[in-house]
């Protein structure tokens, strides 16, 4: 079974501030997503990185694939209370099982 | 409808009864798939169609679950004699083609068993 593990498991940080969540994996990944949930609602796709070292923008919010693609990282500039969710990294299996397999997800909260 | 829809949103069962969700996906979406998601835990697949083809039901957690999509649109997740562990909320995503390609959730059903 591949794991992904994502820290921290619960973030709260004042409005304004600077914050980065990991997702760790000892197997790689050919490509690897990144989803919010909100209570009651499904998960929201925010972005696909496939390279390895691959760096995308959206907006606040920078995601990075590892070398390796073992590993990814979110880091999100100037938090504002509308971040506040279940962040969830997913990844697409290498070996020729292209099921997502989620991670164990890290809770935002971001204080006005 | 725009977007994937689950019916019913919440539901409550005693333990012992059978229970049946349904999944309407985006129209034009080839592949659906059923999640189980634990309270603050990420969702775990349990199956996936494409089109009206089950391809993998690998992680349905049990043979009192079974998921169907006879015609390649709306499908139903059945889980029989339901147990307590089956508490959950079962999600259900489409896409559009390849297993990987962006995931489309709707809201989910919230089952309680008591």
């Amino acid at each position: 079974t591949q794991l992904l593990e994502q820290s921290p498991q619960f973030l709260s940080i004042q409005e304004g501030e600077n914050l980065t969540v990991y997702c760790n994996s000892s197997s790689v990944f050919s490509s690897l997503q990144w989803y919010r949930q909100e209570p009651g609602e499904g998960p929201v796709l925010l972005v696909t990185v496939v390279t390895g070292g691959e760096v995308k923008k959206l907006k606040r919010l920078t995601f990075q694939f590892g070398d390796a693609r073992k590993d990814s990282s979110l880091h999100i500039t100037a938090a504002q209370p509308g971040d506040t969710g279940l962040y969830l990294c997913a990844g697409v299996s290498n070996f020729g099982n292209e099921k997502l397999t989620f991670g164990t997800g890290t809770r935002l909260t971001i204080i006005p | 409808g725009a977007g994937v829809s689950q019916s019913p949103r919440y539901k409550v069962a005693k333990r012992g009864q059978d229970v049946a969700l349904r999944c309407d996906p985006i129209s034009g979406h080839v592949s659906l798939f059923w999640y189980q998601q634990a309270l603050g835990q990420g969702p775990e697949f349990l199956t996936y169609f494409q089109n009206e083809a089950q391809l993998d039901k690998s992680g349905l957690p049990s043979d009192r679950f079974f998921a169907e999509r006879p015609e390649g649109s709306v499908s139903t997740l059945k889980i029989q004699r339901t147990q307590q562990e089956d508490s959950a909320v079962y999600l259900c995503a489409s896409s559009l083609a390849r297993l990987w390609e962006a995931q489309y959730f709707g809201p989910g059903t919230r089952l309680l068993v008591l």
